[in-house]
């Protein structure tokens, strides 16, 4: 597509549900990110895949969140028995190549209730 | 990845030149430096990156220094559309992660009339 499409926009769950959050990068971009980004604050690296690899998933914070990309393509990230402290906006970027300049997305705002 | 230093806030007036400065006094020889912006609530916005030459593209142009320890992120004629917060990074050029982005706390830059 032409820009980075998340999906859904906003989300509001009850604490203890699992959600999955999706991210369709640039058609062609090797190299997806996800970052988690809370009020006020700079975006938080969460991991990123180049191709269907994940290179680093060190930005994770425990593992109730993980992170796919079978096909090299559509990405989902999945949080596990959400809590209120993983309220935030959620989101991804792609670049062509490692090293290239990020496209973003506009975002999931993930509400824990 | 090296850390940087932003002033926490600019002010700049319409029509002017924005100069937004970065320090990265640790930077090794293969990492590259990095401008993105975030305007308001949208997702941050590529703007300019670098090794060791000045660059330029139509949005601003990235001055580095000789020894590499601070950059200068100029938008020549800043508008009140160019009102955000700037972040400057430094980056790896290579290894597992190659293209991986660490967000701190940027630069408001605010645009008067």
């Amino acid at each position: 597509g032409a820009g980075v499409s998340q999906s859904p926009r906003y989300k509001v769950t009850k604490r203890g549900q699992d959600v999955a959050l999706r991210c369709d990068p640039i058609s062609g971009h090797v190299s997806l990110y996800w970052y988690r980004q809370a009020l006020g604050q700079g975006p938080e690296f969460l991991t990123y895949f180049n191709y269907e690899a994940q290179q680093d998933k060190s930005g994770l914070p425990n593992d109730r969140f993980s992170a796919e990309r079978p096909e090299g393509s559509i990405s989902t990230l999945t949080i596990q028995r959400t809590e209120q402290r993983d309220s935030a906006m959620y989101r991804c970027a792609s670049s062509l190549e490692p090293g290239y300049g990020y496209t973003f997305g506009s975002g999931t705002r993930l509400t824990v209730v | 990845d090296a850390k940087t230093t932003q002033p926490p806030s600019m002010d700049c007036a319409e029509g002017r030149a924005a100069n937004l400065p970065c320090n990265h006094s640790t930077i090794s020889g293969n990492e590259y430096v990095y401008w993105y912006r975030q305007i308001h609530s949208q997702g941050p916005q590529y703007i300019i990156h670098g090794l060791k030459n000045n660059e330029t593209n139509e949005m601003a142009s990235l001055i580095i220094t000789e020894d590499r320890k601070s950059s200068t992120l100029i938008l020549p004629h800043a508008t009140l559309r160019d009102t955000a917060v700037y972040y400057c990074i430094v980056a790896m050029t290579g290894g597992t992660s190659y293209g991986k982005l660490t967000f701190g706390q940027g630069t408001i830059l605010t645009v008067h009339p």
